[in-house]
């Protein structure tokens, strides 16, 4: 049964700061790894989509990697802004596109 | 080209009252999946349908949650008898494959409150 983790659970930063997000998961046996952001009370927005045959997916200052042997994945956000405050959650499908997601890392971006 | 569309986007319902959740899939979509947030929690799997058939409830409680997507029109999540236990968004994704090999896409969700 595939698990997924995120660490940390809550980060809070200074506006301007680079940092990175964490997501593991148990089961490598991947088609690809999804980031989300959720804004509170609101829905998810797909961030990024990497693919088990690439390492690296980017976004503007959003960076996705993904080791899938050692069954991690990071997003690196770049010169963090406060409108990047937000949940941020992992998500990996099984041969049915059927999601398992993290719990989420909360970021606070501060002014 | 719409996205996922659900609606309605916030719902209050009474004790014992029947929910009733609406999501229509992109264009094009023919799987539909349904998740649940509970309070403070991560997103849970639900249900997976393709077209007149449910094809993996393993993630719906067995009793008064129902799933369906017809032919024609929406897929419906109902849930009868409602209890405060079942406050929570429900999301719902549609994907062009169920192979696990393509990206979701996520409606913005329906927030039940049971009163």
């Amino acid at each position: 049964k595939q698990e997924v983790t995120q660490i940390p659970a809550a980060l809070s930063v200074p506006e301007g700061e680079n940092l990175v997000l964490n997501c593991s998961f148990t089961d490598s046996a991947i088609y690809n790894l999804q980031w989300f952001r959720q804004d509170p009370g609101k829905g998810l927005t797909s961030l990024l989509l990497i693919q088990s045959s690439q390492r690296e997916q980017t976004s503007g200052r959003l960076n996705a990697s993904l080791d899938k042997s050692s069954g991690r994945s990071t997003l690196y956000i770049a010169a963090s802004q406060p409108g990047d405050s937000a949940t941020y959650l992992c998500a990996v499908p099984n041969t049915a596109s059927k999601l398992t997601f993290g719990t989420g890392t909360r970021l606070q971006v501060t002014l | 080209n719409a996205g996922v569309m659900q609606n309605p986007r916030h719902l209050v319902r009474r004790r014992g009252q029947e929910a009733r959740l609406r999501c229509s899939p992109m264009k094009g979509h023919s799987h539909v999946y349904w998740y649940r947030q509970l309070p403070e929690e991560g997103l849970k799997f639900m249900v997976y349908l393709q077209k007149e058939n449910i094809i993996d409830e393993s993630g719906m409680p067995k009793e008064r949650f129902s799933a369906e997507f017809p032919k024609e029109g929406p897929s419906i999540l109902r849930i009868q008898q409602v209890v405060r236990g079942d406050s929570a968004a429900y999301f719902c994704a549609s994907s062009p494959t169920g192979d696990g090999s393509t990206e979701a896409f996520f409606g913005q969700g329906t927030r039940l409150t049971v009163v």
